[in-house]
């Protein structure tokens, strides 16, 4: 069975671009939740996705998007990169219809120069 | 405005030396109370759910408890494999996770 993944594991970016990271989730999920993690620190909440609409939004910028496919798999879009956006990006998935506890797959670290 | 507080910060232990996590919450509406193990450069690995004060879960050295405002992961006898960052989250209203920052675990042999 397989887990969440995410594509690419690492990507460099310079102050300006966009970048688009990708995440497949686990067999049996429909709900997918985005999160920022800065080094030494916890995820942040940056939003989650349910049958192909954005269901809850943390506290950041509309320069932050995304999106959900028929196939449960989604998107996070980020345009007009800052150096403070550095971060490994993680996705989770869950089951709408169980617990809601979320699987986390193994991140797409971000480097932005 | 949900909030997690984790201490410590950092945590050296020699092999079998347990110890305890402390994770404290403030949160309107408790749904879910999670411990994740987070490994250096990887994600998140899932390892419990609480839901309600009282309630206690075990996994091999690990055994997490939950009160009103907190819950400690008490760590037995670690070895140096239960090396790790320790991340404590609650669920409230909504789907979010609000996390603390984090509990690095360094067992030494």
């Amino acid at each position: 069975d397989a887990g969440v993944t995410q594509s690419p594991t690492h990507l460099i970016k310079t102050r300006g671009q966009q970048v688009t990271l990708r995440c497949s989730p686990k067999s049996g999920h429909d709900t997918v939740s985005w999160y920022q993690q800065a080094l030494g620190q916890g995820p942040q909440f940056i939003f989650q996705y349910y049958e192909e609409e954005e269901r809850q939004r943390g506290n950041f910028p509309d320069r932050f998007s995304g999106h959900q496919f028929p196939n449960y798999s989604s998107e996070l879009n980020v345009n007009a990169l800052l150096l403070g956006d550095s971060a490994l990006y993680l996705c989770a998935s869950s089951s709408a219809r169980g617990a809601e506890t979320q699987y986390f797959g193994p991140g797409t670290r971000l480097l932005v120069l | 405005e949900d909030q997690v507080t984790q201490s410590p910060e950092a945590l050296r232990l020699q092999e079998g030396e347990s110890s305890s996590l402390n994770c404290s919450y403030t949160v309107s509406g408790l749904r879910g109370l999670f411990w994740y193990r987070q490994d250096p450069g990887k994600g998140p690995e899932f390892l419990f759910t609480l839901y309600s004060a009282g309630e206690e879960k075990e996994k091999e050295r690990l055994k997490a408890t939950l009160t009103k405002k907190e819950s400690f992961l008490h760590i037995t006898a670690p070895k140096p494999e239960d090396s790790a960052t320790y991340l404590c989250a609650v669920q409230a209203a909504g789907n979010k996770l609000t996390f603390g920052g984090g509990t690095r675990v360094l067992v030494k042999p």
